[in-house]
């Protein structure tokens, strides 16, 4: 059974830091793997989906990698904002186009001015 | 501003009470989603639709039932709420197609709170 992993939990960086944020998961026989953004008690917010195919995403100050043998996928976050602070969950698609995303639990960064 | 749009955003019902959570998406999407959240276990799918009419149980179905009757709108049921409820739900749409093109738009969430 697919299991995905983020490692830290939680993250704390000063303002115009640089920083990589990680997700592993147990089966690289993926479909594609996405990352999304929640604010406090509100929804997730999709930032980059990789297909299965690709090796990266990229938007804006963000720049997501995916490296399907080796189970890993990093989101980098350049020049970081307080306005970034939130917490970050990867999920995977596995089984196919319809196959249902597993998530991560998520790494909660926190920027300080 | 395509959306998806959660009717409740804060919930307090007693045990025992039938529970309404309604989801609606205006971006014509044939794929729809209820996910609960809590701290320490993520996101657990509960049940999906690819299709008016159509559902399919997720990893923890139990005590739920859900409804799709129009295209647009996806409702999660709590028959009988027990306070092992209480949780943040989230539902989330797609579309069909190809190549994995289908990115989940969620909602805001519904916090239900069961006392």
């Amino acid at each position: 059974k697919q299991e995905v992993t983020q490692i830290p939990a939680a993250l704390s960086v000063p303002e115009g830091e640089n920083l990589v944020l990680n997700c592993s998961f147990t089966d690289s026989a993926i479909y594609n793997l996405q990352w999304f953004r929640q604010d406090p008690g509100k929804g997730l917010t999709s930032l980059l989906l990789i297909q299965s195919s690709q090796r990266e995403q990229t938007s804006g100050r963000l720049n997501a990698s995916l490296d399907k043998s080796s189970g890993r996928s990093t989101l980098y976050i350049a020049a970081s904002q307080p306005g970034d602070s939130a917490t970050y969950l990867c999920a995977v698609k596995d089984g196919g186009s319809q196959g249902n995303l597993i998530f991560g639990k998520g790494t909660k960064l926190s920027v300080k001015p | 501003d395509v959306k998806v749009t959660q009717s409740s955003r804060y919930l307090v019902k007693r045990t025992g009470e039938k529970v309404f959570l309604e989801c609606v998406q205006d971006m014509d999407h044939e794929n729809m989603f209820w996910y609960r959240q809590d701290p320490g276990l993520g996101l657990r799918l509960i049940y999906f639709s690819y299709d008016v009419k159509m559902k399919e149980k997720g990893d923890i179905p139990e005590g739920y039932s859900v409804s799709r009757e129009k295209k647009e709108r996806f409702s999660l049921i709590l028959e009988s709420a027990s306070t092992n409820q209480t949780s943040m739900y989230l539902c989330a749409s797609s579309s069909a197609g190809a190549a994995g093109a289908n990115v989940l738009t969620f909602g805001a969430g519904s916090r239900l709170t069961v006392l």
